[in-house]
């Protein structure tokens, strides 16, 4: 199984700042890589799929790049409904396999 | 706009069987843009992907639930389900059932239940 590791695993930020999330997969995994943001008690939400195309109706300040083994999520201007935990999930080799997950909390 | 429910029971004893169903409503099942999958979250924990069936009844389960994984599609009803069988306190979860745009060549789980708390206890 293709193992998905995000760093950090925890992240303290303040509204405003420039935030970056990473994830690496055991093994090439192409393109095929999504992230999601799930807040407290809620389903996951998409937010970017094939490494950097940003789904319909999610904010312009989440970006992703990379391929192969190594992607980035970046949140250019952390915004207060942001502060959730962020999951990247691979999709090119079943079984698809996500990351552990990265808490983004206030500073 | 598609929405997606799942409902089962809330507690199952163990090394019984764990059984869900998602009903789709305001979209097909049979869109062959779309496959429909199980994912699992223990308490504080993360995400694991349980499998995934396209309408035609294909399916891919996570290698290590596999032995005990069933996950089938009822076109007429709308509905997915799925099936685990021999459960422990282990399969402890919130159970989501999601639709995977698997259109050009993938783009996610974009449709989420609100999610299913399962809890195995004697």
């Amino acid at each position: 199984d293709i193992q998905m590791t995000q760093s950090p695993s925890t992240l303290s930020a303040s509204v405003g700042d420039r935030v970056t999330i990473t994830c690496r997969a055991s093994q090439s995994v192409s393109s095929w890589l999504a992230w999601y943001q799930q807040r407290p008690g809620k389903a996951p939400k998409l937010l970017i799929y094939k490494a950097s195309s940003l789904e319909s109706g999610v904010p312009s300040r989440f970006s992703g790049s990379g391929s192969g083994t190594e992607f980035t999520l970046t949140i250019s201007s952390l915004q207060p409904d942001d502060f959730a935990t962020y999951y990247c999930q691979q999709y090119n080799f079943y079984p698809w396999t996500f990351g552990q997950g990265t808490k983004v909390e206030i500073k | 706009q598609l929405q997606l429910q799942e409902s089962g029971p809330g507690l199952v004893k163990p090394s019984e069987t764990l059984s869900l169903t998602c009903t789709v409503s305001g979209g097909s099942i049979s869109d062959t843009s779309y496959n429909w999958g199980w994912i699992r979250q223990p308490p504080g924990k993360g995400l694991e992907w349980i499998g995934s069936i396209y309408y035609s009844g294909d399916t891919d389960y996570n290698s290590s639930l596999k032995s005990r994984v069933t996950i089938s599609v009822d076109t007429s009803k709308n509905q997915f389900s799925l099936r685990l069988t021999s459960v422990t306190a282990a399969d402890t979860a919130v159970y989501y059932c999601a639709r995977f745009m698997v259109s050009f060549g993938g783009r996610g789980f974009n449709i989420w239940g609100q999610g299913t708390m399962v809890t195995v206890s004697s």
